[in-house]
């Protein structure tokens, strides 16, 4: 049972425009939210949080955004940069569990188009 | 810089040999690390909790005899595959962090492929 989804595996986006990566879960136990970025052969690194009393967090071109009642997310990058061709995995926590146990999704490919 | 430190980054056996790969927290102490594992194109999947002190916690499906995890100190955890094979040829991953904080940190990975 895949509790953290990504539906779109790519996205194409063009340099200077906005990405929208999308993210759905199931558990409501879920009370902390993250997405990472992983280029190929490295760890994933963080990129921006947000915790389930916030509907939106922004971090200079990073933006998540969080619908409680649908029981999604998602990240936007604006403007998108060559750069930011990566792949994106949001994962889910239940901070209230104290565990740091993440469950992340299938990720999202984004490439930037220059 | 970095606060989570894998060793090594880059490993390949034999069929049949073991192989540890180790996790530190540089900055921090940490309790509880996490051993992830990634298949080409596929999610990071949580293989086991690693507690100081005490046994790793496994997860559904994830054999503890093929995977040792020891985690003797507070900056250190490994994981050994033992009797390694093909098909445990993948991009391991660990981390760290202090979950009260909403922090987790991860290591660079280490890709294992055996022959």
């Amino acid at each position: 049972d895949q509790q953290v989804k990504q539906n779109s595996p790519s996205l194409s986006v063009q340099e200077g425009r906005i990405s929208i990566l999308n993210c759905d879960y199931t558990n409501s136990m879920f009370d902390y939210f993250l997405w990472y970025k992983k280029y190929p052969a490295e760890g994933p690194t963080f990129l921006i949080s947000i915790s389930s009393i916030k509907d939106k967090n922004e971090d200079g071109r990073f933006t998540v955004f969080l619908n409680k009642s649908a029981k999604h997310l998602s990240l936007h990058i604006v403007p998108s940069q060559p750069g930011d061709s990566a792949v994106y995995f949001c994962a889910a926590s239940s901070l209230s569990s104290n565990t740091g146990k993440l469950i992340f999704g299938q990720g999202t490919t984004l490439q930037v188009k220059p | 810089g970095a606060v989570v430190s894998q060793h090594p980054s880059w490993v390949i056996c034999k069929s049949g040999t073991s192989v540890k790969i180790e996790c530190r927290s540089l900055d921090f102490q940490a309790t509880t690390m996490f051993w992830y594992r990634q298949f080409p194109k596929q999610s990071l999947m949580l293989m086991a909790t690693s507690n100081e002190g005490s046994k790793a916690t496994y997860e559904q499906g994830v054999e503890k005899d093929k995977f040792l995890i020891n985690h003797a100190s507070l900056t250190l955890s490994t994981l050994t595959v033992t009797s390694a094979h093909p098909e445990d040829s993948s991009f391991y991953i660990c981390s760290a962090g202090r979950p009260s904080h909403g922090e987790l940190f991860f290591g660079e990975g280490s890709r294992l492929t055996v022959l």
